[in-house]
């Protein structure tokens, strides 16, 4: 059974701290490690999808790295918000698995006024 | 585009009623899949379909529970008779294409309380 690992489980911050969590994955035959965003009462947002050993991607104040062989990705956020309070989940996509998504648990965060 | 439209987007029912859920996905994405989403094991894939056609439904927990495409426009899914234990909240997504770089695009969702 695979398993996608997300730490902290939660996380609360004061507006304008920088933060940042980790996902983890098994590294074997791996596809793409998707990031997705979700607000309390919405749906899931896709944040970002990386697919190369070394990526980065960044979307305003949020980042993301990906570490395929030794499989994590970290996403940082650069002087928190109280908009950015939700819950980020990692998922990922390997060779077999009929297709399906991984999902780890998310990392819940709270940035405080 | 109206996104991933799902209703209804709350449902409260009483043990052993039929309750149907349902989900336009948005036009041109190929892919659908209905997640149920509880507090301990986070987002759970329940089935999906590619072009209409079930191709997984490994996490559909128990006959209890059915899901069909009768079109590219429109899915349900059904749970009969229901369960307390079926009380979460149900998404449904859609993907254009198979390749491990599209995401997802989720609805509302459906919070689904069975008394």
């Amino acid at each position: 059974i695979l398993n996608v690992e997300q730490s902290p489980q939660s996380l609360h911050v004061q507006e304008g701290d920088s933060t940042n969590f980790t996902c983890s994955f098994p590294s074997s035959n791996f596809y793409a490690l998707h990031w997705y965003r979700w607000e309390t009462a919405k749906s899931p947002e896709a944040l970002f999808v990386m697919t190369l050993n070394g990526d980065e991607k960044k979307k305003g104040r949020i980042s993301a790295t990906l570490n395929t062989k030794e499989g994590y990705s970290y996403l940082y956020i650069k002087g928190s918000q109280p908009e950015d309070s939700a819950t980020y989940l990692c998922a990922l996509h390997n060779a077999g698995n009929n297709r399906k998504l991984i999902w780890g648990l998310g990392t819940s965060l709270a940035v405080n006024p | 585009d109206a996104g991933v439209i799902q209703s209804p987007r709350h449902e409260v029912t009483e043990m052993g009623q039929e309750v149907t859920l349902r989900c336009k996905p948005i036009s041109g994405h190929d892919y659908l899949f209905w997640y149920r989403q509880t507090m301990m094991r986070g987002l759970e894939l329940l089935i999906y379909f590619n072009n209409n056609v079930p191709i997984d439904d490994s996490g559909m927990p128990e006959d209890r529970f059915s899901a069909k495409m009768p079109n590219a426009s429109f899915s349900t899914l059904k749970i009969q008779p229901s369960e307390p234990r079926d009380s979460a909240v149900y998404f449904c997504a859609s993907r254009q294409g198979s390749s491990y770089n599209s995401p997802l695009h989720f609805g509302n969702g459906t919070r689904l309380t069975v008394t």
